[in-house]
């Protein structure tokens, strides 16, 4: 089956920008989003890239480069509440979304 | 936030024992899913709809059955639990057939003895 690739975890401080970084596979590809899960709570919709570039929202920014199946969620200006699972999924044709392991961000003061 | 409920939210059952699990939305969305999540698994796909009567398999639709004659209301029904099928389950909604955002239920905690 599909699978995409993610960091399990990541440590930043508090005002520092870090990146997730996830790879997936092509076939089927249809575009590549970003899900922010607070520990027992639902995941939320952050970011989609269907084209090659940067997608911009307030402090988190998305990345996706089809060529290299490649893909990044940018978060500036750490905050503590960033500290979260973040996932990334990949959409195929029909509306299916394949989500990865997930990474799990703590950001210390 | 999506109107998204899901009922129950926590159940604790034995093996062997049928369970249903609903979700109900409020947004007239045409999609909807049913999702598991394991530690180490992220979120797996069970079933999902795509409109009234029209259900398809995810990638881990065994042990698992679903309907929806309403808009409405998606049920996920476990005919016999299994210790495996332990887990949080999450329902979603997506108004057209695009990827780019779902929205999530709150979730049901499932634990099977």
């Amino acid at each position: 089956g599909q699978s995409l690739e993610q960091p399990s975890e990541v440590t930043a401080v508090e005002g520092a920008i870090v990146q997730i970084n996830c790879t997936y596979q092509t076939s089927g590809f249809y575009g590549l989003s970003w899900y922010q899960q607070h520990d027992g709570g639902a995941p939320t919709f952050l970011s989609y890239n269907a084209l090659d570039g940067l997608e911009e929202t307030g402090r988190f920014s998305s990345f996706l480069s089809r060529s290299d199946s490649y893909g990044y969620l940018l978060l500036q200006e750490l905050q503590m509440k960033d500290s979260a699972s973040y996932f990334c999924a990949q959409g195929n044709q029909g509306g299916k979304l394949i989500f990865g392991q997930g990474t799990e961000l703590s950001v210390k003061p | 936030d999506a109107g998204i409920t899901q009922s129950p939210r926590h159940k604790v059952t034995e093996t062997g024992t049928p369970v249903t699990l609903r979700c109900h939305q409020t947004e007239n969305h045409r999609y909807m899913y049913w999702y598991r999540q394991d530690p180490g698994h992220g979120l797996r796909l069970i079933h999902y709809s795509y409109g009234v009567k029209d259900t398809d398999k995810g990638e881990v639709s065994d042990g698992y059955s679903v309907s929806r004659s309403k808009t409405e209301d998606f049920l996920l029904t476990l005919e016999s639990a299994t210790s495996s099928q332990t887990s949080v389950y999450f329902c979603a909604i997506s108004e057209g057939p695009s990827q780019e955002t779902q929205y999530f239920g709150p979730g049901t905690r499932l634990l099977v003895l």
